[in-house]
């Protein structure tokens, strides 16, 4: 049971570049969140899909994108990459249910420079 | 705007001592908190959780303590041992479990 596999784990990329980060969850979770992690910001949500071609907005999603067009995969875009979004993003995966708080599950993160 | 503010930063802790980390809030419709732990190249994992209308919630050497009036809520890590070193984040979700601020983290190093 792979859990919450995210695609790449590294990356370097020059400014303006776009590239497409790739969330896999094999529990047929229903809601997904894109996240970033920065030295004392905690994490910030960027964007999360509480189910298969729905999508919104979180804390911080300018510069962004997402789609969920299959249920197991939530994809997190950046369309001109900025210096500013250099930071470890996460990806996490939750059991939607109305009799208890289920947890999320984190993958292992990818770190993303941005030069 | 932080909506979770936590602290202490950093903390170092004697082997068999407390480790004592806490959380505020400012926003009342939060209705979930978790702890979650995280170690160095990995993500975050859910530790323990409580809901507004529990004052305390024990798991193991884990203990949430949860103040609605003074909206706080702190992690008692009980016996800490060198394998807690860790950072320790606490949350708060509100609308249906859909949004979610984080605090900023603590890193905890338990000493032998």
């Amino acid at each position: 049971n792979a859990g919450v596999t995210q695609t790449p784990k590294f990356r370097v990329l020059k400014t303006g570049q776009s590239m497409t980060l790739l969330c896999a969850q094999d529990m047929n979770h229903e809601y997904m969140y894109w996240y970033r992690q920065d030295p004392g910001m905690g994490l910030r949500l960027i964007h999360y899909s509480v189910g298969e071609g729905t999508t919104a907005k979180g804390e911080v999603p300018d510069g962004y994108n997402v789609s969920r067009l299959k249920k197991q995969n939530f994809l997190l875009g950046l369309e001109s990459a900025a210096p500013s979004q250099t930071s470890v993003y996460f990806c996490a995966s939750r059991r939607r249910t109305d009799k208890s708080n289920q947890p999320q599950h984190f993958g292992d993160g990818t770190r993303l420079s941005i030069l | 705007q932080q909506q979770v503010k936590q602290s202490p930063q950093s903390l170092i802790v004697q082997k068999g001592g407390i480790s004592i980390i806490n959380c505020a809030y400012e926003n009342t419709a939060f209705d979930y908190f978790p702890w979650y732990q995280q170690f160095p190249g990995k993500g975050p994992a859910l530790l323990i959780a409580i809901r507004p209308d529990v004052s305390e919630k024990k798991e193991g050497r884990f203990t949430i303590s949860f103040n609605k009036s003074a909206k706080q809520f702190s992690l008692h890590i009980m016996d800490s041992q060198p394998g807690d070193s860790a950072t320790y984040f606490c949350a708060a979700f509100s609308g249906g479990y859909q949004k979610v601020t984080f605090g900023t983290g603590t890193k905890l190093q338990v000493i032998p």
